[in-house]
């Protein structure tokens, strides 16, 4: 199985900072890769696509990276709708894998 | 608007048999492009994905190696539906369970709301 690595596993900020999230594949993934985030009770919520494609409806202040096996989630400026947490998961191979989720509060 | 509605009990004995459905709303089952998976989440597995669906000319099932044993994902093309069965459940299989679409540019991006299903006698 490809195992995913997120960092940190939780983090406190501001509205109006600029945040970063990373994760790491265990191996090659191509860009089959994606970001989600969760709010309590609520499913997770597709935000990235491809490493670096914003899903339909989501603000331009969430933007996706990628070099090698490494990928990075980044928030611009904070917003309050934005504390939640925040999951990685790689489409590259069955069984698809999520990371352990970041969760960003305030 | 695709939608997923999820249904249910939540809470099953163990040794028994999980049983959920997820209603499909503005796709197909059958859909070409898309692949029908149920994914759980429990504090100490996290998110883990259990198994998928889908149709490419015949129907395909693919599920996680630590369930294949127990489980069971099924189309009904009749009402347009999915559902999962594990069988032989312990307290460890208690999580919140969805159903999720995944779509032809390899993500989840619909999901059911959920549902709590608790193994406990």
């Amino acid at each position: 199985d490809i195992h995913m690595t997120q960092s940190p596993s939780s983090l406190s900020a501001s509205v109006g900072d600029r945040v970063t999230i990373t994760c790491r594949a265990s191996q090659s993934i191509a860009s089959y890769f994606n970001w989600y985030q969760q709010k309590p009770g609520k499913a997770p919520e597709l935000l990235i696509y491809a490493a670096s494609s914003l899903q339909s409806g989501v603000p331009s202040r969430f933007s996706g990276t990628e070099s090698g096996t490494d990928f990075t989630l980044t928030i611009s400026s904070l917003q309050p709708e934005d504390f939640a947490t925040y999951y990685c998961q790689q489409s590259y191979s069955s069984p698809f894998t999520f990371g352990q989720g970041t969760k960003l509060e305030i | 608007q695709v939608q997923l509605q999820q249904s249910g009990p939540g809470l099953v004995k163990p040794s028994q048999t999980l049983s959920l459905t997820c209603a499909i709303s503005g796709d197909s089952v059958s859909s070409n492009y898309a692949a029908w998976n149920w994914i759980r989440q429990s504090p100490s597995r996290g998110l883990e994905w259990l198994g998928r669906t889908y149709y490419r000319s015949k129907w395909y099932k693919d599920y996680a190696v630590s369930v294949k044993s127990r489980i069971s994902i099924n189309p009904d093309t009749s009402k347009n539906q999915f559902s999962l069965q594990l069988n032989s459940v312990t307290p460890e299989d208690t999580a919140v369970y969805y159903c999720a679409r995944r779509n032809d540019y390899e993500a989840f991006d619909i999901w059911g709301q959920g549902t709590m299903v608790t193994v406990s006698s």
